[in-house]
């Protein structure tokens, strides 16, 4: 069983809808889990973090925690062209040290 | 604003050389890694270091050592460059002790290493 599950898209979605991202992880003990947004050839940028079940908003982005299920999702609202990108989904491993695992990314292209 | 600054944005070497790849952060991080992102492979560990002096073995270690003589600087090093090293190469460091830091990693702008 892999660590991390993302689906690899492309996720199409039009200008102004909102794009929805799931990630799911192995690791029980994991307490942190964040969101990087990926530029082609750039590197990866935080833009969101939640420790707790439950919903986290900042601005256009919502992610959603649900620890017993075992999953974290990032939506988008009003996606625009610019949100264009790779989005990685990482938790902290629980086996010592601060270490994230990392997801193979969501390629997501919003279109006009 | 932390900054992790890598040396070089783009390196191209000839197989078996020695390859450095340095990254400097100015935010007193304790914890610092280095990754390699290959299309289709993700991000992929290579060591990381939580202390001055102090190493841990990452996933993919074979081929590569590490240097870390002060908090701020981490290094990689390429023993013997070989073709399968050509990779995106990012470093990133974060703050905090223990496993659950809740800080997240800031990356520096990773070094597109080619390996001829």
């Amino acid at each position: 069983q892999k660590e991390v599950e993302q689906n690899s898209g492309p996720l199409s979605v039009p200008e102004g809808a909102i794009a929805s991202l799931n990630c799911t992880y192995s690791d029980r003990g994991s307490q942190s889990f964040f969101w990087y947004r990926q530029y082609s050839g750039k590197s990866p940028e935080l833009i969101m973090s939640i420790y707790s079940n439950g919903d986290k908003e900042d601005g256009r982005f919502t992610a959603q925690l649900n620890k017993a299920s075992q999953y974290v999702s990032l939506l988008i609202r009003d996606s625009q062209p610019s949100d264009s990108a790779t989005y990685l989904c990482a938790f902290t491993f629980s086996g010592g040290y601060n270490k994230l695992i990392f997801g193979a990314g969501t390629r997501l292209a919003v279109h006009p | 604003d932390v900054k992790v600054t890598q040396s070089s944005r783009y390196l191209v070497k000839r197989t078996g050389e020695k390859v450095f790849l340095e990254c400097v952060q100015d935010m007193d991080h304790e914890n610092m890694f280095w990754y390699r992102q290959d299309p289709g492979l993700g991000l992929r560990l290579i060591y990381f270091s939580y202390d001055v002096k102090m190493k841990e073995k990452g996933d993919i270690p074979e081929g590569y050592s590490v240097s870390r003589e002060k908090k701020e600087r981490f290094s990689l090093i390429l023993e013997s460059a070989s073709t399968n090293q050509t990779s995106m190469y990012l470093c990133a460091s974060s703050p905090g002790q223990g496993a659950h830091s809740p800080y997240g990693y800031t990356f520096g702008s990773g070094t597109r290493l080619t390996v001829v």
